[in-house]
Parts: C-alpha cells; sequence; structure tokens
C-alpha cells in the first residue's frame, strides 16, 4: 500500500482478554517499529525488526506484551490479559532499512485500544 | 541519543512563516536531526530530516547551524491546516525516535 496501515483502528476489550493488533508497513520496508502513545504524552518505542527479527525490544513494558514479524513484512503486536493501563493508541512505522543513520521513517495512523 | 529543547507553544498568522526553534546542544556529528508533527488523533507525519546542510522539500525547510547546536523548521506560508504539535529529534541509527513535549503551533486567521 502507499502508507503504513494498522488494524483495527479502533479496539474496545474487556479488562483480562487477549488482543492483537496487526500493523502492514509501506512494501519493500525493511525496518518496523512500534510504537504507544498515552494520552497527553509523545509516542514511546516499544520494539524494533530488521527483517523478521527483532533488534530491540526494551521498549516493552512486561512479559504481557509480544510482538512477531515471521516473513518480514506484516507484524502483530500481542498484548495477553490485558489491564486498564493498557488503553492508548498503538503505533506501528516503517522504514526502507533501520541499518545506518538517515532513513526516513513513516508512522502509521494507530490502533487505539481501550480495555474496560 | 542527544536530548531537544523546543518552546512549549507558538502562534503564527495564516500566510505568515512560522519559524520553530530547536535547541539540540549535546548533539554528535553522527546524529540526524528530524521533524514530524501530530495533528490531533492521527499518527506522527515526518516533515524533514537532515545532518548538516540546510534541507528543503514540498513541506517545510530545515535550517541547521552551522555547529549543528540549534535548528529551525520553516513552513512558509503556514494554513489553518498546519495547527500540530511539532517534534524536533536527534537521532542516531535506527528509528528508535524519542519525542520530547514538543511545540504546539496554533496558526490563526
Amino acid at each position: 500500500g502507499a502508507g503504513v496501515s494498522q488494524t483495527p483502528s479502533n479496539k474496545v476489550t474487556e479488562k483480562g482478554k487477549y488482543v492483537e493488533l496487526r500493523c502492514d508497513p509501506i512494501s519493500g520496508h525493511t525496518a518496523l517499529y512500534w510504537y504507544r502513545q498515552s494520552l497527553g504524552q509523545g509516542p514511546e518505542f516499544l520494539i524494533y525488526f530488521q527483517g523478521t527479527g527483532a533488534a530491540d525490544d526494551s521498549g516493552l513494558p512486561n512479559d504481557r506484551f509480544f510482538a512477531v514479524r515471521p516473513e518480514g513484512s506484516v507484524s502483530t503486536l500481542k498484548i495477553q490479559r490485558t489491564e486498564r493501563g493498557d488503553s492508548a493508541v498503538y503505533l506501528c512505522a516503517s522504514s526502507l532499512d533501520g541499518r545506518g543513520s538517515g532513513n526516513t521513517i513513516y508512522f502509521g495512523e494507530g490502533s487505539w485500544l481501550t480495555v474496560v | 541519543d542527544a536530548k531537544t529543547t523546543q518552546p512549549t507553544s507558538m502562534d503564527c498568522a495564516e500566510g505568515r512563516a512560522a519559524n520553530l526553534p530547536c535547541n539540540h546542544s549535546t548533539i554528535s556529528g553522527n546524529e540526524y536531526v528530524y521533524w514530524y508533527r501530530q495533528i490531533h488523533s492521527q499518527g506522527p507525519q515526518y516533515i524533514i530530516h537532515g545532518l548538516k546542510n540546510n534541507e528543503t522539500n514540498e513541506m517545510a525547510s530545515l535550517i541547521i547551524t552551522e555547529d549543528r547546536k540549534s535548528s529551525t523548521l520553516i513552513l512558509p506560508h503556514a494554513t489553518l491546516r498546519d495547527t500540530a504539535v511539532y517534534y524536533c529529534i536527534v537521532l542516531r541509527g535506527y528509528g528508535k525516535l524519542i519525542f520530547g513535549q514538543g511545540t504546539e503551533l496554533s496558526v490563526k486567521p
């Protein structure tokens, strides 16, 4: 597609449930990133994939959060046993290559997650 | 990565140039300066980035001082649709962007 695509755009789930959020990066982009943005705050880094591998997962808040990118394209962010504090906008971004510097990084519109 | 300092808010008259400053006094030689903006309820929008030289694209111009300790984003003819939070970020390597509080730009008629 023309840009980074994220689904669903909105998700309401009950506390304790499992959630999957999907990201389809720009075609040909080998680097993919997940960020989380809480109300009134700037986006915060969660994880970076270069190809299929998670090169930096230092931003994942705890072991309830997990992300995969099995074929080096689409990525899924998985949240287990959701808590009300997980409510946020989850943003995906991609760039042509994460190796080296000066790459342009493009964001999607985000998935708004509300845990009730 | 180096930290940045931006004014919390700025106003600009519609049709005038908006000049958004950013200080990054601890920037290192291989760190790029990136600018993004975020309009309410939307994902961050890439504007421009540069290393040493001034850069211009269809959206904006980026002026980086010779010592690279500060930069200015210029929107040449601001419109109401340019009202947003503007983030200045310095980055080396892969896209682990560290977003600060940014500058809330209000373009007024």
